[in-house]
């Protein structure tokens, strides 16, 4: 699967949009990338995840670059809850993939009010 | 519906003791993941099953760790002995379709002191 790269941390204003990157230079044809969050001291909650298109579901946004090389989630409206630690994951789709995620440092998120 | 459930939700034993870790996925997910977060690292797969049979096994660290899943519904993660490095919090985690949306129970923190 193909690496990740994540800024490890941003800042965001309550009632703002928090704009997440990511960088996957390396992802190949069959991949998806899958957005994670991990509140403090929960498990791991599933955001979104795309392949080539833009998507959006009422948690968030994923904006794929045409090369699909990079990605921008993208929290419309962040509140104090949304403070969590990011992941941006990489996953093949192959046959021989079991559905495994790699997780990475991510990108802790702090939105202040 | 009920969400993935871990039991217990913290457990501390002494070092050469044995703990069993337990999973409920979501009834009808065929596929259980686990994963662990040891201090200060990032979150690692250990193991997939889907439904009773085990389809990859690479994150398992050594033999000391064992995990099954009886009847293709609830798992068990056993570690004997424990040694100190096994502290950290253990995630499982159910999805219907093998690369979809994975959802996480709440993790179970070990400590081995």
């Amino acid at each position: 699967d193909a690496k990740t790269t994540q800024p490890p941390s941003m800042d965001c204003a309550e009632g703002r949009a928090a704009n997440l990157p990511c960088n996957h230079s390396t992802i190949s044809g069959n991949e998806y990338v899958y957005w994670y969050r991990q509140i403090h001291s929960q498990g791991p909650q599933y955001i979104i995840h795309g392949l080539k298109n833009n998507e959006t579901n009422e948690m968030a946004s994923l904006i794929i670059t045409e090369d699909r090389k990079s990605s921008t989630l993208i929290l419309p409206h962040a509140t104090l809850r949304d403070t969590a630690v990011y992941y941006c994951i990489v996953c093949s789709v192959g046959s021989s993939n079991t559905g495994k995620l790699i997780f990475g440092q991510g990108t802790t998120l702090q939105v202040k009010p | 519906e009920a969400g993935v459930t871990q039991f217990p939700s913290h457990s501390v034993i002494e070092k050469g003791q044995t703990v069993t870790l337990r999973c409920d996925p979501i009834s009808g997910h065929d596929n259980l993941y686990w994963y662990r977060r040891v201090m200060g690292k990032e979150i690692k797969f250990l193991l997939h099953f889907v439904k009773e049979s085990k389809q990859d096994e690479s994150g398992m660290p050594n033999n000391r760790f064992l995990a099954e899943r009886t009847g293709g519904t609830y798992s068990t993660l056993k570690v004997q002995p424990a040694e100190l490095e096994d502290s950290g919090v253990y995630f499982c985690a159910s999805s219907q379709v093998r690369v979809s949306e994975a959802f996480f129970g709440q993790g179970t923190r070990l400590t081995v002191v």
